[in-house]
Parts: C-alpha cells; structure tokens; sequence
C-alpha cells in the first residue's frame, strides 16, 4: 500500500538555523512521483517540488533543497538559513495509483515554525 | 490568471443540516479534486472528478457526494451534517494527467455546530 510518514509534527527554529523536514514513503510501485508542498497560514496548499524515482540526484531552488535516496525510502527537505515567512505546514506526497486513476497521498504535515 | 477558487470561505452549520461547497479550476483543468483537512487527522482524499465523471472516491461515507458541471465547476455535497465533518475542504485542479501536480484552492472552512 502506499503510505507517506511524516515523523516530525512540529518543529521550532530560530531565523536563519536550517532546518530539514524528514518524509519517508512505502509504495510497491518500481517507478513512481514524489512531491512537496507548503500551506501557509492562508490555507492554500502551494507545490513546492516533483520528484521522478528515476533521478536521485539532489534538487536547490533558492535557500530549499531535497535530497531523494530511494534505498531508504526517504525525501527529505532542508530550508537552509530559514526567515520567518517560511512558517507553514508542509505536506510529503505520494500519487496512488489504480489503474487509470490516481490521487495523491499525503502525510500529516509539519508544522515549522520560525521565530524571529 | 485565476487560481482556483472555493466559495464560500466560512460555512457554519448545525448537525443534520446540508452543506453545498464550491469549486471553480483553472480555466483549462479538467480534474477536480476534494480533500478534507480535519485537525488532526491531516488531508484525506474524498473524491476525484474528471471530463463530468467521478473517477475516484476516498473512504467516506455515501452522504459525501459531488458532480461536476460541464464548465469543470465543482460542487461538494455534505448531507446529515456531523460535528466530526468539521474541517477545511480544499479543492484542487488539474489538467487530469497522470502524476502531475495539483493547484489548490483556500478552501472552504465548514464548522458544525
């Protein structure tokens, strides 16, 4: 089955610490997606990242990276010198697929915190 | 260019009673998704719409329901409100292919008294 785990539910840090938020996945799928998102306060969730299982290679935007190892089934997320605006949920996800069809599955977030 | 947008914002009802929410996708989506957010309980799948047709159905029960319009809108259907239905409902869009990222609305969040 597949199944996204999000072991850290919050998180504290002050500005400019990095952080790195941990996400690891079960899926029987021998090529499959990952994603990331980000919920601020408003609500919205907003795409962060997609990941192909085929690329392990490490992904940087800006102050966020990921690093994908599929032997340890993990996808984890660092904001390095973290601001107070990074303060939101973020969400680990994982399409399911049946068939034709397919639905994301997240994880349960984590709530990340930047104090000033 | 819009982003998908969720009406209304606030709904407050009280147990027994119906609630109708709303979605409209970006315009060019086919696919419209609807996640429950209960706190807690982190974002659970509730149903899949594509070309008209509901495609997929999470672990709800019947009194969930949906459609979708011809122009792509969205409406979910909460009937016999429970206070555990309690929650932010977002809605999500897409271009309906396989593993490609979804735009989310602000959600709708529906309190039951």
């Amino acid at each position: 089955a597949q199944k996204v785990t999000q072991a850290q539910t919050e998180i504290s840090v002050v500005e400019k610490e990095d952080v790195t938020l941990d996400c690891v996945y079960e899926t029987r799928d021998t090529t499959y997606y990952l994603f990331w998102y980000k919920q601020p306060p408003s609500g919205e969730l907003v795409f962060l990242i997609r990941r192909n299982s085929f690329d392990e290679q490490n992904e940087i935007s800006g102050r966020y990276s990921w690093n994908f190892q599929k032997s340890t089934s993990s996808f984890n997320f660092t904001i390095t010198a973290s601001q107070v605006v990074d303060s939101a949920v973020y969400f680990c996800a994982l399409p399911f697929l049946t068939g034709a069809n397919s639905k994301l599955t997240f994880g349960k977030g984590i709530t990340l915190s930047v104090r000033p | 260019e819009a982003g998908v947008t969720q009406s209304p914002t606030h709904l407050i009802k009280t147990r027994g009673q119906q609630a109708t929410l709303r979605c409209s996708p970006i315009s060019g989506h086919t696919s419209v998704y609807w996640y429950q957010q209960a706190l807690g309980l982190g974002l659970q799948f509730l149903l899949w719409y594509d070309e008209g047709e509901e495609r997929n159905r999470g672990n709800f029960p019947p009194r969930f329901s949906g459609r979708q319009f011809p122009n792509y809108s969205s409406e979910l259907n909460v009937n016999a409100l429970a206070r555990e239905d309690s929650a932010l409902y977002l809605c999500a869009s897409s271009q309906g292919l396989k593993n490609e990222k979804l735009f989310f609305g602000s959600g709708t969040q529906l309190s039951v008294l």
